[in-house]
C-alpha cells in the first residue's frame, strides 16, 4: 500500500469548514483513498473513500487531485464532536487489513 | 445500526495470566480483525479471520492466538500475558462488499502488571 503524509495537527473554528490534506504521491492506479477518524477512547470510524472522482456523503467530502497524488477531506461545518484524529489510508480495494499512520489530530475550538 | 462489541472496555491482568478478549459483530460479516494500537506506532494487525475456523497472522502475531468458532465471534487470546502487551486492543469486522469498509469496536484497554 502507498504511504501517506498528513500534518500532525490542525485547529478549526466551530462552524467553519475543516480541510484536512493528505499526500500520497506514490499511489498506484488501483489504490483507493480511505479516510477514517478516531475520537478519543473510541474505535476508528469510517468516513469516506474514493478512487479518482470527488465524493460526498453525509459526513464529509473528499477531493482528489487530478494526478491523484494528494487529497483533501472536507468537513463542511465542523462541530466540537468532530475533534478527533483523522487517518488517510491508501490501499488496494481488495486488500484485507488497514494500516494507520500517525494521522492528523483535528481540534475544533468554540 | 451496525455494531461491533468487545467484552470489556478496561482490563487489568497480571504477568503470566491467560487473557481472553472477546469480539462480537451483528452484521453477518465474513472478515474479522484484531489490532493493537500504541502511541507512536499507529494500528498494527495481530490476526484476522476470513471465515469460521480460518485465521491468518497479521504483522505482530507473537504471543497471541485467536479463535473463530462462530461467524459472529472472534476471540483474541494472550496465552501468558506480559507487560509489553499492555495496549489498546481493537476488533473490527468487514463484509465482502467491494468497498472494504471496516467497522470497529470501542476497544479494550488492557494493562498487564
Amino acid at each position: 500500500d502507498a504511504k501517506t503524509t498528513q500534518p500532525p495537527s490542525m485547529d478549526c473554528a466551530e462552524g467553519r469548514a475543516a480541510n484536512l490534506p493528505c499526500n500520497h504521491s506514490t499511489i498506484s492506479g488501483n489504490e483507493y483513498v480511505y479516510w477514517y477518524r478516531q475520537i478519543h477512547s473510541q474505535g476508528p470510524q469510517y468516513i469516506i473513500h474514493g478512487l479518482k472522482n470527488n465524493e460526498t456523503n453525509e459526513m464529509a467530502s473528499l477531493i482528489i487531485t487530478e494526478d491523484r497524488k494528494s487529497s483533501t477531506l472536507i468537513l463542511p461545518h465542523a462541530t466540537l464532536r468532530d475533534t478527533a484524529v483523522y487517518y488517510c489510508i491508501v490501499r488496494v480495494n481488495a486488500g484485507n487489513m488497514l494500516t494507520f499512520g500517525g494521522g492528523t489530530r483535528l481540534m475544533v475550538k468554540p | 445500526d451496525v455494531k461491533v462489541t468487545q467484552s470489556s472496555r478496561y482490563l487489568v491482568k497480571r504477568t503470566g495470566e491467560k487473557v481472553f478478549l472477546e469480539c462480537v459483530q451483528d452484521m453477518d460479516h465474513e472478515n474479522m480483525f484484531w489490532y493493537r494500537q500504541d502511541p507512536g506506532l499507529g494500528l498494527r494487525l495481530i490476526y484476522f479471520s476470513y471465515d469460521v475456523k480460518m485465521k491468518e497472522k497479521g504483522d505482530i502475531p507473537e504471543g497471541y492466538s485467536v479463535s473463530r468458532e462462530k461467524k459472529e465471534r472472534f476471540s483474541l487470546i494472550l496465552e501468558s500475558a506480559s507487560t509489553n502487551q499492555t495496549s489498546m486492543y481493537l476488533c473490527a469486522s468487514m463484509g465482502t462488499s467491494q468497498y472494504n469498509e471496516q467497522f470497529f469496536g470501542p476497544g479494550t484497554r488492557l494493562t498487564v502488571l
